[in-house]
């Protein structure tokens, strides 16, 4: 069954730029039915839906996000990446990973999360 | 964006006792294949969230049978038939019918 493990720095300064990665393994990336998201949750609260993208860069985007976040994929290294911009505290997470079954309307497998913390 | 509201937001129960969880979306969930894209998912204590139901009644694969979804438009509920001590955590519902994918506030289940 496919897993997915994010990785990236733990700690960003306020102003910079967040970015992190996932690496699918037992799931190709090409698979057309997915897409490949990104759902973060700060310390002690929800869940927060941030975006999704497919094999061939079809993305949707959190309207409230949109201005920062860019979603990409790397089919070759079977990954898909996040980076959000001008960072503050607000963006303390742990960030996971997810895939999207479009049929299914559903994010069936999630990465285990990290947490992003932005601090000077 | 479409604004999902659960309740309660905490919910103590005693083992072997059923439970229920609401979950009200601001607009129909039901598209126009038929089917109602409102997913719930469980998120155990230091776990990431893991797929309970989706398309509003369909349960995961893995998932016991003492675990229901039911409901259609705006109006949903999750149902645990007989509550076990390995079903705490905090529950979300989430809808995927259109762009930001909302998710409720969350419930949490405690053994009583």
């Amino acid at each position: 069954q496919p897993q997915l493990q994010e990785s990236g720095p733990g700690l960003v300064k306020p102003s910079e730029t967040l970015s992190l990665t996932c690496t699918v393994s037992g799931d190709s990336i090409s698979n057309t039915i997915n897409y490949w998201g990104w759902i973060r949750q700060p310390p002690g609260k929800g869940l927060e839906w941030i975006a999704n993208i497919n094999y061939s860069g079809n993305a949707y985007y959190s309207p409230s996000l949109k201005s920062r976040v860019t979603i990409s994929v790397d089919t070759p290294k079977n990954q898909f990446s996040l980076k959000l911009s001008s960072v503050t505290a607000a963006d303390t997470a742990v960030y996971y990973c997810a895939r999207y079954n479009w049929n299914q309307g559903n994010s069936d497998y999630w990465g285990q999360g990290t947490l992003v913390t932005v601090s000077s | 964006d479409i604004v999902m509201t659960q309740s309660p937001l905490s919910l103590p129960v005693t083992p072997g006792e059923p439970a229920s969880i609401s979950c009200r979306s601001s607009q129909s969930l039901l598209h126009s294949n038929g089917f109602n894209y409102l997913v719930w998912y469980l998120q155990k204590p230091g776990q990431s969230p893991h797929l309970l139901i989706y398309l509003g009644s369909d349960r995961a694969s893995g998932v016991p049978d003492r675990f229901s979804g039911s409901g259609s438009g705006t109006d949903f509920t999750l149902s645990i038939s007989r509550v076990e001590a390995e079903d705490v955590g905090v529950y979300y519902c989430m809808q995927a019918l259109q762009a930001p994918h909302t998710f409720g506030q969350g419930t949490k289940l405690e053994i009583k």
